[in-house]
């Protein structure tokens, strides 16, 4: 089975921070994609990335960064964290080739910013 | 752009009945796919049932089926004989045929089974 883990469940940090949403996935898959999930907003996507080094933006990339240094890893870092980037981040990966792909999920971090 | 409308904010079906999640999309792409996926409260999100815009038949998978209406550009879910399992957040998604291509949610339905 595939497995996409985040490094954590809940954070919480202060206005101004830099914050690191870690992804790591053991399928092999080249696209990650990190979205954020918002009451009545659905699932909007930041940034996703089709090979290492690799990265494009999503819908909202602003405010957001990314790193993909190695295959299984996709980063998303908030340089200078805010309190309207309260949210649930759910990342998640592909194969490379296709439509029919499907994405595998993460468990989401819920981040709150005070 | 692409965009994914769920009309049905919330929806409530009693145990064994049926129940259809509605999904309408625009897009001026003839080559593209649909998916339903299912997120059950504070677990992982999870494919429910994929459908490949060219084919005319619904694709079906054990109690979950869909009705593709490609002209409409319609995507609905019937959940037939619910189960309490069932009870989750469902996203309609769309993508267009090309690889590395990202895809584009609906804002979901959440779904409550009554026992």
């Amino acid at each position: 089975d595939v497995k996409v883990t985040q490094s954590s469940r809940y954070l919480v940090k202060r206005t101004g921070e830099k914050v690191f949403l870690e992804c790591v996935q053991d399928m092999d898959h080249e696209n990650m994609f990190w979205y954020r999930q918002d009451p009545g907003l659905g699932l909007r996507l930041i940034y996703f990335s089709y090979d290492v080094k690799m990265k494009e933006k999503g819908d909202i990339p602003e405010g957001y960064s990314v790193s993909r240094e190695k295959k299984e890893r996709f980063s998303l870092i908030l340089e200078s964290a805010s309190t309207n980037q309260t949210s649930m981040y759910l990342c998640a990966s592909s194969f490379f080739l296709g439509g029919t792909d499907t994405q595998y999920f993460g468990p989401g971090t819920r981040l709150t910013v005070l | 752009a692409q965009t994914v409308t769920q009309s049905q904010p919330e929806m409530s079906v009693q145990e064994a009945e049926t129940v259809t999640l509605s999904c309408t999309y625009d897009t001026s792409e003839s080559d593209y796919y649909l998916f339903w996926y299912k997120q059950p409260p504070s677990r992982q999100m999870i494919l429910v049932i994929r459908q490949e815009a060219y084919k005319q038949q619904n694709a079906t998978e054990n109690r979950f089926s869909v009705n593709f209406q490609k002209a409409a550009k319609s995507f609905s879910l019937k959940i037939s004989d619910s189960q309490l399992g069932d009870a989750a957040m469902y996203f309609c998604a769309y993508r267009i045929n090309t690889n590395a291509g990202k895809s584009t949610f609906g804002d979901g339905t959440t779904l409550t089974v009554k026992p």
